[in-house]
């Protein structure tokens, strides 16, 4: 299994402004994913985010709001961006295994004023 | 498209109480499923997993079936214990290509 950290673990951040979040993983993916999941809910995909090529948002999601970067195959960052309080959640990056799972780091504990 | 249904928690036991929390899907093909557990504060971590009918996953006491008659996935555990405390999600993957599928999440309070 891989071993996925994420930082910051947690923040708090005022409205209007933007948080960066990074994701490393201990050996080299393919794909990552960057989940969105708000309070006692369950993760909504964000988007798949691919080494050397655009990250794909899924539905409701879009780059000016959460740009991502895949310098590497062991890194990711994914940006929000503008932020107001509905941005409040849970953000975590996951890796696929190479048996179909998927892993997840511990996830970043946003709050936003 | 794929999705998982899972049964609405909050649920609440009694140490060394049978667990069963119900799954159930709705996916074309033969997908893999799975149970993830995320502890208080922390993410997700892979319980248990099966990619194939009538295979079982198991890991720490914890037991699923894949039921493909059923289009289901219930987590079972014969005796809870405090620290199996969490919120439990049922998923899916459909094919290469697809995205993970969770469900909603049932929370398990287990009280000593």
């Amino acid at each position: 299994s891989a071993v996925i950290s994420q930082k910051p673990s947690r923040d708090i951040c005022q409205r209007g402004t933007s948080l960066t979040i990074q994701c490393q993983v201990d050996s080299q993916v393919t794909m990552m994913f960057w989940y969105r999941q708000q309070p006692g809910q369950s993760l909504t995909l964000i988007a798949t985010a691919n080494q050397g090529s655009e990250a794909t948002y899924e539905s409701g999601f879009v780059i000016d709001k959460f740009p991502i970067s895949r310098p590497n195959l062991t890194f990711s960052t994914l940006t929000v961006s503008n932020m107001s309080p509905e941005d409040s959640s849970i953000y975590l990056c996951s890796v696929e295994g190479s048996r179909n799972e998927q892993f997840f780091g511990p996830g970043t504990r946003l709050t936003v004023l | 498209g794929n999705s998982v249904t899972q049964m609405e928690g909050p649920v609440t036991l009694s140490e060394e109480a049978f667990l069963t929390i119900n799954c159930t899907y709705t996916a074309t093909g033969y997908p893999s499923l799975f149970w993830y557990v995320q502890y208080p504060g922390e993410g997700l971590q892979l319980l248990l997993k099966a990619t194939k009918a009538d295979d079982k996953g198991s890991n720490k006491g914890f037991e699923a079936t894949y039921r493909k008659e059923t289009t289901s996935f219930h987590l079972e555990k014969g005796s809870v214990q405090v620290s199996d405390s969490a919120v439990y999600f049922c998923a899916l993957w459909g094919a290469k290509g697809q995205n993970f599928v969770f469900g909603p999440g049932t929370r398990l309070s287990v009280l000593p």
